[in-house]
């Protein structure tokens, strides 16, 4: 079986401040695993994804997370956050690299950026 | 991208009736579609996996009977909630796969008074 664990519920930071959301997960098979944020009364959007390849993964808007096999972690940072990244974010761990599956989320980190 | 469309995006029902909510993936074909369940300030909890031309596959606990899914075409998953209670009342989100990434819809939430 598959499971996530987040294991910060809420993380308040201050406007620029570097941002650490920590992920590990628990499986007996190769993990696929992503990161997703939602606003306020919206669905999940895809912040990034590890499949394969190199551990270290980005986002277009600053996120990044690195996939480390020995902790089973995918901790996701942003060294300078902006107001609007304020949302829920969601760790999730799928057993493919492709097709439709079942993903296991992680309980959620509420982050809130104050000016 | 990939888009997924859910519908409505909220919906407020008495005790009793019944409520249908639409999952549409917009510009690809979705053979199989998740229903999820989120309660507030929670995560989300899988229900069931909609499966085009054949019966949904529910998660453990989940009703069958009272949670009634319907996967009539390549784009379109339907979860009917019936005989609502105010315990129904819940964030649904469905999601689709195109390629290697999930697609969510809006979610609808659904108030049962």
């Amino acid at each position: 079986a598959q499971s996530v664990t987040q294991l910060d519920s809420q993380v308040p930071v201050f406007e620029e401040a570097p941002v650490e959301l920590r992920c590990n997960y628990s499986s007996s098979v190769s993990v696929y695993l992503f990161w997703y944020v939602q606003y306020p009364n919206q669905g999940l959007q895809l912040l990034l994804k590890y499949l394969s390849g190199s551990t270290l993964v980005e986002s277009i808007n600053g996120f990044e997370a690195e996939f480390n096999k020995s902790q089973t972690s995918f901790h996701l940072r942003k060294p300078s956050v902006h107001i609007s990244d304020t949302a829920e974010y969601f760790c999730a761990v799928g057993r493919s690299s492709q097709g439709a599956q079942k993903l296991v989320f992680g309980q959620g980190t509420r982050l809130t950026i104050n000016p | 991208g990939a888009v997924v469309s859910q519908h409505p995006s909220w919906v407020i029902c008495k005790s009793g009736t019944s409520v249908k909510i639409e999952c549409r993936s917009l510009d690809f074909q979705a053979t199989t579609m998740f229903w999820y369940r989120q309660f507030p300030k929670q995560s989300l909890m899988l229900m069931a996996t909609s499966n085009e031309g054949s019966k949904a596959t529910y998660e453990q606990g989940v009703e069958k009977d009272k949670f009634l899914i319907n996967h009539a075409s390549l784009t379109l998953s339907t979860l009917t909630v019936t005989s609502a209670h105010p315990e129904d009342s819940s964030f649904y989100i469905c999601s689709a796969w195109g390629g290697t990434e999930a697609f969510f819809g809006q979610g609808t939430r659904l108030t049962v008074v």
